[in-house]
């Protein structure tokens, strides 16, 4: 079946370092390519997307490209801020039919950042 | 813009006690999704409606049961409750002829049984 493997957290980071989370996927037809975040006591936020090979998604300077030659989603920033710290899920939706384009997620990264 | 409402915010129930979260999409969405978050675990899909008509069933146990109004409105009706049902339940929703059915999250329901 479906399935999204990503990195294994918790992962600590300096404000200003290079972030990378990896993310790859298992699917049988052409996945589109999500990443969403959940900030402590809140709930789950569309943080970008890519819908087909070689698209970037990008949004408050984190980008992901989708690259189906890998099967991989990585998620980047090139400085991280303390309100980055949250959890981070990649997910991917596949769904031919009207309604059942649900999401498959990660098992999430646990992302903090020290000032 | 307006994003998806859910109700209660939250809810504590006893052990064989029923539960009922209440979901209002965006506003033109046709597709409601259900999803059960246990602590510290990756949300969990349940159950989806398109036009008010179930579309798609996930990990949903026999005693929880959901429906779509016709307004759109969703709930998700939980009964004989068990701890293991403790977990954070998110609606959200989406439009398949909108922003390339991007699916939308509520903030959650969390459920604590005790």
């Amino acid at each position: 079946g479906d399935s999204v493997t990503q990195m294994e957290g918790p992962v600590t980071l300096s404000e200003e370092a290079f972030l990378t989370i990896n993310c790859t996927y298992t699917a049988t037809g052409y996945p589109s390519l999500f990443w969403y975040v959940q900030y402590p006591g809140e709930g789950l936020q569309l943080l970008l997307k890519a819908t087909k090979a070689d698209d970037k998604g990008s949004n408050k300077g984190f980008e992901a490209t989708y690259r189906k030659e890998t099967t991989s989603f990585h998620l980047e920033k090139g400085s991280v801020q303390v309100s980055d710290s949250a959890v981070y899920f990649c997910a991917l939706m596949i769904g031919s039919n009207f309604g059942n384009e649900k999401l498959t997620f990660g098992t999430g990264t646990r992302l903090t950042i020290i000032p | 813009a307006a994003g998806v409402i859910q109700s209660p915010r939250h809810l504590i129930k006893e052990k064989r006690e029923t539960a009922t979260l209440k979901c209002y999409p965006i506003p033109r969405h046709d597709t409601v999704y259900w999803y059960q978050q246990g602590p510290g675990q990756d949300p969990q899909f349940l159950i989806s409606f398109y036009e008010k008509m179930q579309s798609d069933k996930g990990s949903i146990p026999d005693r929880f049961s959901a429906q779509q109004f016709s307004d759109y409105h969703s709930e998700l009706n939980m009964s004989s409750l068990e701890l293991g049902d403790s977990a954070l339940y998110f609606c959200a929703s989406s439009s398949l002829w909108q922003r390339g059915n991007t699916i939308y999250f509520g903030e959650g329901s969390w459920l604590t049984v005790v």
